[in-house]
């Protein structure tokens, strides 16, 4: 039974250049969430999304980043024009419901250069 | 929002050491996680333990929710379980709080 993946584990982008990160949740699971940890920090909740619905992307900032999660396929967290300070690891956690237990992917370290 | 606060920041163990690390959350939640974040940077879930006690090998939770705290045990420390633990409540909405977490070196 594999467990919540991500690709692509390590990317680096130069300013500017856009950042497609992707998630396939665990099987079974329709609800997926993105959290992002800055060097150092702690992990910030980001979006919370349904198969083709977002629920809360109350953690997001309201450029450049945009998240989707399609009837068919993983998870998309997208951001444009990256800028040095989205270096982060980007974890995908999922659940198979609203509540309980949430599983989180090995994540992706996204490097702007 | 809800805040969450985890003691001690930073733990320096011998091996063989027992440990205890704490969380205490200021409002009333749904779900409480524990999670072992290893020097590779992977989150390991320990425990979903919104309530009550749960055990697995060395580690043990204890989670007493009308009193708004979670404790950690760990028992028998070995050098593997360095890394930074975190806990992670639920209120309402399905997001995870984290705390910034205990930093635990075990030394052989």
């Amino acid at each position: 039974n594999a467990g919540v993946m991500q690709n692509p584990r390590h990317l680096v982008r130069r300013r500017g250049q856009e950042a497609r990160l992707r998630c396939s949740p665990m099987k079974g699971h329709s609800h997926v969430y993105w959290y992002r940890q800055l060097p150092e920090e702690g992990l910030k909740f980001m979006v919370y999304l349904q198969k083709e619905n977002i629920i809360d992307e109350s953690g997001m900032p309201k450029e450049r980043f945009s998240a989707e999660f399609p009837k068919e396929g993983p998870s998309i967290l997208r951001i444009q024009q990256v800028v040095r300070g989205d270096s982060a690891a980007y974890f995908c956690a999922s659940s198979f419901g609203s509540t309980g237990e949430q599983y989180f992917g090995p994540g992706t370290r996204l490097t702007v250069t | 929002g809800i805040q969450v606060e985890q003691s001690p920041p930073d733990l320096i163990l011998q091996e063989g050491a027992n440990s205890t690390l704490r969380c205490n959350f200021s409002d009333s939640v749904n779900n409480l996680q524990w999670f072992h974040q290893n020097p590779w940077g992977q989150l390991i879930n320990l425990f979903y333990i919104p309530s009550g006690t749960k055990q697995n090998g060395r580690l043990s939770a204890t989670t007493v929710a009308t009193e708004r705290y979670s404790l950690l045990y760990i028992s028998s420390s070995q050098t593997t379980d360095s890394g930074v633990y975190f806990c992670a409540v639920e209120t309402s909405g399905s997001r995870l709080t984290f705390g910034e977490g205990t930093q635990l070196t075990v030394n052989p």
